[in-house]
């Protein structure tokens, strides 16, 4: 049973616009929220997270959006750049030991 | 500044052999974590470790082993290979404490195929 779901698997954007990829959950209990980017034949690595007593956080031109009642988060990236194509997850966890990723969404900026 | 190290990059194994992943993190953390995934799928979680001794079971420990017998070190055993467990596996770290949750950090991963 999937708890963390990206519904989108692949998302194109043209340079300098902004880039928004979703993801769904299914488990109230989850109070930790992160986004991951992976490069082929590399590791995911940790782009930004959110806690569930926020409902926004930002990062440069990252920015993770939190909806509690919907059990929706979404990463904005502002402006997009080529060098950000790659596949990101989403990962969530309840307070404990166990973190859950979604399928994760392949994101092309266009030149 | 290695961070997560996984070894071996590659690897092919028959039906019903065994191997060792090893992973070693140089960042003193508490948590190490082993993950598959599988094409179009998201990470799925092997086991985790909490400190050195301390091991348990995620979503999908079926025909894995663990140990944790010191901080850096956590090897993922397959007994008896099985096709099914064709996979890219990744091992991660954390520093976890009581209150706060950290990101983990990924090693590149070990792409398995068993034929």
């Amino acid at each position: 049973d999937q708890q963390v779901k990206q519904n989108s698997p692949s998302l194109s954007v043209q340079e300098g616009r902004i880039s928004i990829l979703n993801c769904d959950y299914t488990n109230s209990m989850f109070d930790y929220f992160l986004w991951y980017k992976k490069y082929p034949a590399e590791g995911p690595t940790f782009l930004i997270s959110i806690s569930s007593i926020k409902d926004k956080n930002e990062d440069g031109r990252f920015t993770v959006f939190l909806n509690k009642s919907a059990k929706h988060l979404s990463l904005h990236i502002v402006p997009s750049q080529p060098g950000d194509s790659a596949v990101y997850f989403c990962a969530a966890s309840a307070f404990g030991n166990q973190f859950y990723f979604g399928t994760g969404t392949s994101l092309t900026v266009i030149p | 500044n290695a961070g997560v190290t996984q070894t071996p990059k590659f690897r092919i194994l028959k039906i019903g052999q065994s191997m060792t992943l090893q992973c070693t993190q140089d960042m003193n953390h508490n948590y190490m974590y082993w993950y598959r995934q599988d094409p179009g799928m998201g990470l799925k979680l092997i086991y985790y470790s909490v400190g050195a001794g301390i091991t348990d079971k995620g979503e999908v420990p079926n025909g894995y082993n663990v140990s944790r017998s010191t901080t850096e070190d956590f090897p993922l055993r397959l007994e008896l290979a099985a096709p099914s467990q064709t996979s890219v596996y990744f091992c991660a770290s954390s520093l976890r404490d009581r209150v706060a949750h950290q990101p983990q950090h990924f090693g590149d991963g070990t792409r398995l195929s068993i034929l």
